[in-house]
């Protein structure tokens, strides 16, 4: 199974910063990677689909970079909204595995 | 709008089984595979497996082959998962969650908590 390693594991920013969440696996997955933001007790929300195309109706701070074995989830300008877990995706390999997700707390 | 509407949740005694449902809404329940995920505290997110609605074909993680079993029923736009023998270890909230066309998973579930105890 393909293994995806976020960091780091939790991250204390203010409001109005650039964000950046790290996201590893541990073999090429040709771009097939998704970000997923979820709040507490809500399930899981597309952000970011195959490496940099925004899901309709997210907000154009989110971005997606990423090629080979490493990806990265930009917050442009954190909002307090924000405050959640994201978690990285890989399906380019059955089976599909995710991260164990960065929480991002506001300073 | 896509909707998955997840049955209640399940307080479930070790060694029994639990049929799980999942009732789509907003699409063409046929025309999008249905993925089922686990999530705990400890192992975090993990796939179950993935039916396709309209032929039944199924393909299962390795780990959950023999615990999960995928089903549908077209009439209801309706997606089962049944979990057997089940143990402490499989206490979890399960979501399904559709596939896209090029997106994998874009939709889910409210998630369901299944606790499993005597």
């Amino acid at each position: 199974d393909i293994q995806m390693t976020q960091s780091p594991s939790v991250l204390s920013a203010s409001v109005g910063d650039r964000v950046t969440l790290n996201c590893k696996a541990s073999q090429n997955i040709n771009k097939y990677l998704n970000w997923y933001q979820q709040k507490l007790g809500e399930a899981p929300k597309l952000l970011i689909y195959n490496t940099n195309n925004l899901q309709t109706g997210i907000p154009s701070r989110f971005s997606g970079s990423g090629s080979g074995t490493d990806y990265t989830l930009t917050i442009s300008s954190l909002q307090p909204e924000d405050v959640a877990t994201y978690f990285c995706f890989q399906h380019n390999s059955w089976p599909d595995t995710f991260g164990a997700g960065t929480k991002l707390e506001l300073k | 709008q896509v909707q998955l509407q997840q049955s209640g949740a399940e307080l479930v005694k070790p060694g029994t089984s639990v049929k799980l449902s999942c009732k789509a809404s907003g699409y063409t329940f046929t025309s999008n595979h249905m993925n089922w995920i686990k999530q705990t505290t400890g192992q975090g997110l993990e796939w179950i497996g993935i039916i396709n609605p309209g032929s039944g074909g199924t393909s299962y993680n390795v780990k959950f082959k023999g615990k999960a079993t995928l089903t549908v029923d077209k009439s209801s736009s309706t997606a089962f998962m049944q979990l057997s023998s089940l143990t402490p270890e499989d206490s979890a909230v399960y979501y399904c969650a559709r596939s896209g066309t090029t997106v994998a998973v874009d939709y889910w579930g409210q998630g369901v908590m299944v606790t499993v105890s005597s």
